[in-house]
Formats: C-alpha cells, sequence, structure tokens
C-alpha cells in the first residue's frame, strides 16, 4: 500500500529565514505531487505540482520554490520566509482518480 | 477559472438530526471529491464521484454528483459527535489531476 510521509511535523521558524519540507512517497512510481498550503480556519491553495523528476509547475507567485530531485521526494523551499508563510502545509500523491494527503508541516513564522 | 463554493461554511446541529452540505462548481468537471479533516490533523479521502447521478454512502454520510447542475451534496443522516469535523469538497479542472479545493463547512455536532 501506498504511504507519504512529511517531516518536520512542526517548525518555528525566524522571518528572513530559509526553509525545506520534505515529502516522500512509498509504494508507487512516478506518481503525481502536490504542495498545499492551509492558512488558519482557511481552504486549501494549491502552491505547486510536478507530473515527474525534475518537473515543476507553479500555481501562485510567492518567495517559495518546489523542486523533485528524485522519483518520490518532493520539497518545499524558501530562501527567505515572510509572515504570510505561516501555515499547515500538506503534500499529496495523485492517481488518476484520487489525491491522498500526507500528515503535514505546520509552520509557524515569528 | 474554476470557483467551488461549499455552503454552508459553518453548521452547528444536533445528535440525531439530518442535514445537507452544498457544493456548487462553476465550470464543467466529471470528477468530484469528498475530503474530512479533523482539527490539527490532515485531509481523509472520504467519497470520489466519477460521474453524473453517482451516489455513494459510507455509513451516516452519503454524497452525490449532478454534473448538468454542477451540484454535490454531502447528506448526514441521523448525526453523531463523532461526526464533527471540517468537510471539503474538490473539483477536478479538468484532466490534469489538478484539484480545486472549496472553502470548507465546519460541523458540530452538539450531544
Amino acid at each position: 500500500s501506498q504511504t507519504i510521509h512529511q517531516w518536520p511535523a512542526t517548525l518555528v521558524q525566524p522571518v528572513g529565514s530559509p526553509l525545506s519540507l520534505e515529502c516522500t512517497v512509498e509504494g508507487t512510481s512516478n506518481p503525481n505531487l502536490y504542495w498545499y498550503r492551509q492558512a488558519a480556519g482557511r481552504g486549501l491553495q494549491l502552491l505547486f505540482y510536478s507530473v515527474g523528476i525534475g518537473q515543476i509547475s507553479s500555481e501562485v507567485p510567492q518567495n517559495l520554490s518546489a523542486s523533485r530531485p528524485q522519483d518520490r521526494q518532493f520539497i518545499l523551499s524558501s530562501k527567505k520566509l515572510l509572515l504570510s508563510d505561516s501555515g499547515f502545509y500538506l503534500c499529496a500523491w495523485g492517481s488518476r482518480h484520487e489525491q491522498f494527503f500526507g500528515p503535514g508541516t505546520r509552520l509557524t513564522v515569528l | 477559472e474554476l470557483k467551488v463554493e461549499q455552503n454552508p461554511l459553518f453548521l452547528s446541529m444536533q445528535e440525531g438530526k439530518n442535514y445537507t452540505i452544498y457544493c456548487n462548481y462553476s465550470t464543467t468537471s466529471d470528477r468530484l471529491y469528498w475530503y474530512r479533516q479533523d482539527p490539527g490533523k490532515s485531509l481523509e479521502s472520504l467519497f470520489v464521484l466519477l460521474s453524473n447521478g453517482a451516489v455513494k454512502q459510507e455509513g451516516r454520510l452519503m454524497a452525490s454528483l449532478d454534473t448538468k447542475a454542477r451540484l454535490s451534496t454531502l447528506h448526514i443522516t441521523a448525526a453523531v459527535h463523532d461526526l464533527s469535523a471540517t468537510y471539503f469538497c474538490a473539483v477536478d479542472t479538468g484532466g490534469s489531476e489538478k484539484l480545486v479545493f472549496g472553502k470548507g463547512t465546519k460541523l458540530t455536532v452538539n450531544p
């Protein structure tokens, strides 16, 4: 069966610091991978998605970036965090008919 | 641009009562998803509706899809406290497997 991991689970970072969140998937090959952000009390916003290694599509202009160095690894990064980057970051992988979500990383930028 | 609207956004109901959550979307799509999110947790897949007229049921929850009306409903029967959560619908943007989510309906079931 497929499993999706995210780490860290919780992160507190100062404004202006860098960020790296990692997502890995087990039990599937060549999945579509997604990064979403959920601000407090809000819905989900798609940030990036990837259909293969090195292929990244950005949905929302911002100071975040994503990379997919391996088939089942998806990384979300920032060089300098903003207060507005705080939120719950969810990684998901997709099959043809469904998306499955990881446990999430709660990021607080102070 | 695909827009997905859920209503109500907040729903407080008593145990044993029935209610329906609505999900409207703005452009043609034949794939609709319902997810549940408990506080501080990730999203759990509830239903995947893939065609017009699709109806799926799990326990006290039943979801349906009317692609002509661009409407999906999530019906709750005889609510229990354990159903308290936020429910999201999401619509596929047309073969790209990118989902657009509604803002969610926060359901509170009171004893």
